[in-house]
């Protein structure tokens, strides 16, 4: 089956622009993360969708950060205006109810540089 | 932020040498996961042990997790050049919900290095 898709795969933009990241999830997958990992860390989740309804979005800035999954399939997450300390990766990652229910699975990541 | 933190940060080895990583995390988990990243494949996630468990075995893999001390374990055995990765602990701790996965955190990763 065909992994989760992310475009772009980077990104520069100057800080106080914006920049929007698309994900492709798993076909058939209900649950949608975005992860923010900053060299050196780990990945941190920024938000979670279940469907089309958000789950989780308790450290996602939201002066800046917005995201959205219409349709319960495809997402946005887009940043307005970056700063400096956003440059990093973000991931999506999908996962089913069916099989193991904790398993998530990883896109490729968009790596962006905000300078 | 982080709740595993994963010792030691930093792991050189020669191929055939087994690898044992570590992770320590703060609050009650429903199960602790492990994920290895290179810049080739990504995120991926290598075996998951629920809180009822304390040992659990996937090919060269084994974990072990000891929920009174709040750690886990990651051994590699035989290991290989291609297992040169970060290896990242993660524990799911969310309340259970219907239909999905989970909210997942993170530790800070140890970097494994094999070498021929």
């Amino acid at each position: 089956e065909a992994g989760v898709a992310q475009s772009p795969r980077y990104k520069i933009i100057e800080k106080r622009q914006s920049v929007a990241f698309w994900c492709n999830p798993i076909s058939g997958h209900a649950t949608l993360y975005w992860y923010q990992q900053i060299l050196g860390q780990g990945p941190k989740l920024l938000i979670q969708f279940q469907n089309n309804g958000v789950v989780d979005d308790s450290q996602l800035p939201k002066d800046r950060f917005s995201a959205e999954r219409l349709k319960g399939v495809d997402s946005t997450l887009k940043i307005q205006p970056a700063k400096l300390e956003d440059s990093a990766v973000y991931l999506c990652a999908s996962s089913s109810p069916l099989g193991e229910r904790r398993t998530q699975y990883f896109g490729p990541g968009t790596r962006l540089l905000v300078l | 932020s982080q709740q595993g933190e994963e010792d030691p940060q930093a792991l050189s080895i020669q191929e055939g040498e087994n690898a044992t990583m570590n992770c320590s995390y703060k609050t009650s988990i429903n199960n602790l996961q492990w994920y290895r990243q290179n810049s080739g494949r990504g995120l991926v996630h290598l075996i998951l042990i629920r809180s009822n468990e304390r040992e659990k075995h996937s090919g060269r893999l084994r974990v072990t997790l000891d929920t009174s001390k709040k750690s886990s374990s990651l051994l590699i055995t035989a290991s290989r050049a291609a297992d040169t990765a970060s290896y990242f602990c993660a524990t799911d701790a969310g309340a259970i919900l219907t239909g999905g996965g989970n909210k997942l955190t993170f530790g800070t990763g140890t970097q494994l290095k094999v070498e021929l």
